[in-house]
């Protein structure tokens, strides 16, 4: 059965800085993989979809890379600000199977 | 955008009513799910359906059920609410072609 891990679970850093929140997963025969963002109270948001054939994607500041081959997947945050606080989550997607969540990274960027 | 609309935002019930959570999606997707998501725990998923009038049980299924009369609308029963089914109910809707899920925004529920 698929796991997902998400580290760190937590990360606090100042305003500005680039930092990179890391996936990995047990079972690497995956289509793709989808990171989330959660605000807290509120249902998740989509942020990125990469599939196994891009190995990375970018949305702005935000960068996600996919190796299949070793089970992980960064996402890159670029000049973090406030309102980049949240919690983030990672999901590998396997045609029709149920997607599996990591527990998820809460960060906040402190101005 | 596809769109998940979950019917209530906050919801306050007492122990030992049943319970309905309503959710919609308006892009004709197949599938469809419920999870459930408390602090430590995580994401767990209770139920999904692949189509209408199929369901299948997930990982918590138990004080719950399901209902999909329609491709659109999902709903999950808590048959009687007990106080450990306070909890975050989230419903998400499925893109078969570029594997892509969509959440609506939750359902705080809280059972006294």
């Amino acid at each position: 059965k698929q796991e997902v891990t998400q580290i760190p679970a937590a990360l606090s850093v100042p305003e500005g800085e680039n930092l990179v929140l890391n996936c990995s997963f047990t079972d690497s025969a995956i289509y793709n993989l989808q990171w989330f963002r959660q605000d807290p109270g509120k249902g998740l948001t989509s942020l990125l979809l990469i599939q196994s054939s891009q190995r990375e994607q970018t949305s702005g500041r935000l960068n996600a890379s996919l190796d299949k081959s070793s089970g992980r997947s960064t996402l890159y945050i670029a000049a973090s600000q406030p309102g980049d606080s949240a919690t983030y989550l990672c999901a590998p997607t396997r045609g029709n199977t149920p997607l599996v969540f990591g527990k998820g990274t809460r960060l906040s960027v402190i101005a | 955008d596809v769109k998940v609309t979950q019917s209530s935002r906050y919801l306050v019930k007492r122990t030992g009513e049943k319970v309905f959570l309503e959710c919609v999606q308006d892009m004709d997707h197949e599938n469809m799910f419920w999870y459930r998501q408390d602090p430590g725990l995580g994401l767990r998923l209770i139920y999904f359906s692949y189509d209408v009038k199929m369901k299948e049980k997930g990982d918590i299924p138990e004080g719950y059920s399901v209902s999909r009369e329609k491709k659109e609308r999902f709903s999950l029963i808590l048959e009687s609410a007990s106080t450990n089914q306070t909890s975050m109910y989230l419903c998400a809707s499925f893109e078969r072609t570029n594997e892509k899920l969509f959440f609506g925004s939750g359902t705080q529920l809280s059972v006294l």
